[in-house]
Parts: C-alpha cells; sequence; structure tokens
C-alpha cells in the first residue's frame, strides 16, 4: 500500500523558513516524479513544486519560485520541500503527491502550515 | 498563474445523474489529453477518481465518468448517493510553467 506521510509543518513568522519532510513507502520512490500541491483553508488545490525521478528536473510555480526549493532523497524514499521568505499568504495544509503520467495517484494528509506574526 | 473555473456547488437528490464542468483554456485543457478529477472529504486528503480526461483508477465506482472538449471537461456522477457529498476539482497537464492548473472546485450535495 503506497503511504505518503508529511511532517515539519508549524506556526512561523512571516519571513522566517520551515522545512517540510514527505516519507514515502510501499512503492519504488526512485522512479517516480513527485510534487507538492498546497490548500489554502477553505480554498482550492495549488500545485506548489516537481521533481524528477533523479531530481534533474525541477519546476516551481511563479509565486514560489525563490523561495521555495524541492529536492529528494531516493535513498531514504523522502521529499522535502525548503521554504524560505515565507508570507502570510503561504498559509496552507500542504500535500505531497505521487504522480502517474500527469496527475497524482495518490497523496499524503498533508501538514498545515501557518505564517502569522 | 491560471486556475481553471468550475460551478461552487452542484446538487442532486439520490439516484439522479449530475455533471460538474471544467472551463480552461488552449494553453491547458485545450492542449492537452490530461485532465485530473479529484474527490475531497472534509477533512480528508484529494484522491484520484478520474485521469487522462475518462480513465478510472482501480477501485473507483464506474458511477463516475469523464469527458472532455476543447477547452473544457466535465465528471458526471451517475446513481447519487450520499457518500458522493464531497468537493470535487479538476486539474490539467500545463506544461513547464505551470505544470498543473486545478480549479478552485466544486461542492456537491446529495439533497
Amino acid at each position: 500500500e503506497v503511504q505518503l506521510v508529511e511532517s515539519g509543518g508549524g506556526l512561523i513568522p512571516p519571513g522566517g523558513s520551515l522545512r517540510l519532510s514527505c516519507a514515502a513507502s510501499g512503492f519504488s520512490f526512485s522512479t517516480y516524479g513527485m510534487s507538492w500541491v498546497r490548500q489554502a483553508p477553505g480554498k482550492g488545490l495549488e500545485w506548489v513544486s516537481y521533481i524528477s525521478t533523479s531530481s534533474f528536473t525541477i519546476y516551481y510555480a511563479d509565486f514560489v519560485r525563490g523561495r521555495f526549493t524541492i529536492s529528494r532523497d531516493n535513498a531514504k524514499n523522502s521529499l522535502y520541500l525548503q521554504m524560505n521568505s515565507l508570507r502570510v499568504e503561504d498559509s496552507a495544509i500542504y500535500y505531497c503527491a505521487k504522480e502517474g503520467l500527469r496527475h497524482f495517484d495518490n497523496w499524503g494528509q498533508g501538514t498545515l502550515v501557518t505564517v502569522s506574526s | 498563474q491560471s486556475v481553471l473555473t468550475q460551478p461552487a456547488s452542484v446538487s442532486g437528490s439520490p439516484g439522479q445523474s449530475i455533471t460538474i464542468s471544467c472551463t480552461g483554456t488552449s494553453s491547458d485543457v485545450g492542449s492537452y489529453n490530461l485532465v485530473s478529477w479529484y474527490q475531497q472529504h472534509p477533512g480528508k486528503a484529494p484522491k484520484l477518481i478520474i485521469y487522462e480526461g475518462f480513465k478510472r483508477p482501480s477501485g473507483v465506482s464506474n458511477r463516475f465518468s469523464g469527458s472532455k472538449s476543447g477547452n473544457a471537461a466535465s465528471l458526471t456522477i451517475s446513481g447519487l448517493q450520499a457518500e458522493d457529498e464531497a468537493d470535487y476539482f479538476c486539474c490539467s497537464y500545463g506544461g513547464v510553467s505551470p505544470r498543473y492548473v486545478f480549479a478552485t472546485g466544486t461542492k456537491v450535495t446529495v439533497l
């Protein structure tokens, strides 16, 4: 069974940094691209970032480019999101998602990030 | 970042069929046969129910069906059941930037 477990969320003041982690199990992690998708409270879903199997290809949404960094450690079956210069509007549940062919076939339960003074 | 358009809410009685529309542009929905749909119950993670426009993952009820025409896609839920009450989001592959675009979501209410 595919399992994705996010961690690292919390309350952080504007301008602060946070590192999210996603522990993957139940599938061959190194053979799948992964993404982070976020959802502000009561709002819709927003794709944040993508990383390919070997980390060779990385994409970011415009609203996080230059502030967030996605990475992965295939030896540890883990996905990461380093978030710097956090803004109030970055407050959201952050989900890690396993990619199928241009869709998300498995999601974690998410970790809540609250940016507030 | 572009956002796909869905109705905010759709409702129906048990047993009825409902259809949720999803309108994009020639840069996303219209360019790729890669629309996916997700169901999200309150407090839960999204769940994939349709991919590549019309395909259902293993284990998803055949009451869910998808289609696409031009820059628009749609999700039909037939034989509506109480458990179908949830939020539904469409998503289109967008290429490189952004890689994916989502709609704002539709709340389905079973009357």
